[in-house]
């Protein structure tokens, strides 16, 4: 596999739910993110991780918990969210937070509260 | 700090016409500047980068951009437009602060091409 890997692709869950998202990056890449799309609102950045420490917390709900057990994964943990959590969350990463490269996206994992 | 305006978040063209999205940075260092598609349940895709090499950058699936500082501008071109290149488009600015690299990214523009 090459790229950057994102699962599930969709998920329904209910705001008394526990899941996780998942993302691996096949590029060995230091730098992972996680970001929020919704619908007619910019790209919002929630975290960035730097050789699996992170560097960047955007204010980001304690409802969402990353974790980065190595420079390859990344996992977003939820647990009761409210429906304006809804949303697709893609998951980047890059060269490494020193350097000029690109961002390279997964396909994103769409979430929808209940 | 860094900035970026994409002015116009519909752009509509006729399948064959000349595609031009706008997008506007701030940024107090020189920056670096990108250019993404996302095509509908899909994650960004880069298209270009200028990184301070050429002024005009040639991209994928012919689109390209000119940067110019005078202007704080880095438009998105394509001589025509083909009905595969119906996506929203972003723009993105990234500059260092301290050693590390932010990238701030526009608000957008969804591009509709009419047959």
């Amino acid at each position: 596999e090459t790229g950057v890997t994102q699962t599930p692709r969709h998920l329904v869950m209910g705001m008394t739910n526990k899941k996780s998202l998942k993302c691996e990056q096949h590029l060995g890449h230091n730098a992972m993110y996680w970001y929020k799309q919704s619908a007619k609102k910019p790209l919002e950045l929630m975290f960035v991780y730097s050789l699996e420490e992170r560097v960047e917390n955007n204010s980001v709900p304690s409802r969402f918990s990353p974790e980065c057990p190595n420079s390859s994964h990344l996992f977003l943990h939820l647990h009761t969210l409210q429906p304006e959590d809804s949303a697709l969350y893609l998951c980047a990463s890059s060269q490494a937070l020193t350097n000029t490269g690109e961002l390279f996206f997964g396909e994103g994992s769409r979430l929808t509260v209940l | 700090a860094q900035s970026v305006t994409q002015l116009g978040s519909h752009v509509s063209v006729s399948e064959g016409a000349l595609v031009l999205l706008r997008c506007n940075y701030s940024s107090s260092v020189p920056p670096y500047l990108f250019w993404y598609v996302q095509y509908p349940n899909q994650g960004l895709q880069l298209l270009l980068k200028y990184t301070s090499a050429a002024t005009l950058v040639k991209g994928i699936n012919g689109f390209e951009a000119e940067f110019k500082k005078s202007e704080t501008s880095f438009h998105l071109t394509k001589p025509s437009a083909h009905m595969s290149d119906a996506a929203e488009y972003f723009c993105a600015v990234s500059a260092t602060t301290s050693g590390t690299y932010k990238y701030i990214f526009g608000t957008g523009t969804r591009l509709k091409v009419l047959a």
